[in-house]
């Protein structure tokens, strides 16, 4: 167990909703990663939070928003939602200051099956 | 732009095979490397390098990193059963505001 908690651990919906999902990070970590894995694919990096604000971006989509709250966990916010979002969503927290500290912790990943 | 390249995709063995994961990079502002093992869900962490020519070991498992070439290798000894995953590379620059993952090399450990 790593410590990072992501719900739901899978999710079905339709094309053109929105799904909204939630990552805890392990106690002490400030920094939250968010990325997406397709089917036999990397995992592709969409967002990064430090302490509450947002750090760094990838290839995330203008459908796709996230936040990290006062209490440091984050949301993903999915929406207009289509086939190809289909896929393993990671949440991954570091402390992020030092080398010591710079592991990623993944959590168990939330599925998203867009029908 | 910044990039992780691993090799072999996938690779087939027997158990008791040596195997070398091979991993490649380009980033601006390296600060280190890491290796994670993913089997059915969250990749685990087992190695992060920072030094070149400095072996890290684990049991049959050992990984060194070469900054000069901008490379790594995951040597694994006397595979077994239970090696079988999907093995992912990553590096990461000095503010940690990223991870670049590679898209992993699949292992398939036969008895």
């Amino acid at each position: 167990d790593s410590g990072v908690t992501q719900t739901p651990k899978h999710l079905i919906t339709a094309t053109g909703q929105r799904v909204t999902l939630r990552c805890s990070p392990r106690s002490g970590d400030l920094s939250v990663y968010w990325y997406q894995q397709s089917l036999d694919q990397g995992l592709q990096f969409l967002i990064q939070y430090y302490n509450g604000e947002e750090r760094a971006k990838g290839n995330i989509l203008e459908r796709f928003s996230a936040q990290q709250f006062p209490d440091l966990h984050s949301e993903l916010n999915l929406s207009s939602l289509e086939l190809g979002d289909s896929a393993l969503y990671f949440c991954a927290s570091s402390v992020g200051v030092s080398e010591v500290d710079g592991e990623l912790f993944f959590g168990e990943g939330s599925r998203l099956t867009v029908l | 732009e910044d990039k992780v390249v691993q090799s072999p995709l996938s690779l087939v063995v027997h158990e008791g095979d040596t195997v070398t994961l091979n991993c490649s990079y380009e980033v601006t502002n390296f600060r280190s490397l890491l290796w994670y093992k993913q089997e059915k869900k969250a990749p685990t962490f087992l190695f992060m390098l920072t030094s070149s020519g400095i072996e890290k070991k684990s049991g049959r498992l050992s990984s060194i990193l070469d900054k000069k070439e901008l490379f790594s290798i995951l040597n694994i000894t006397a595979t077994q059963t239970g090696d079988s995953a999907v093995y992912l590379c990553a590096v990461t620059p000095y503010n940690f505001n990223k991870f670049y993952f590679g898209s992993g090399t699949k292992l398939n450990v036969k008895p």
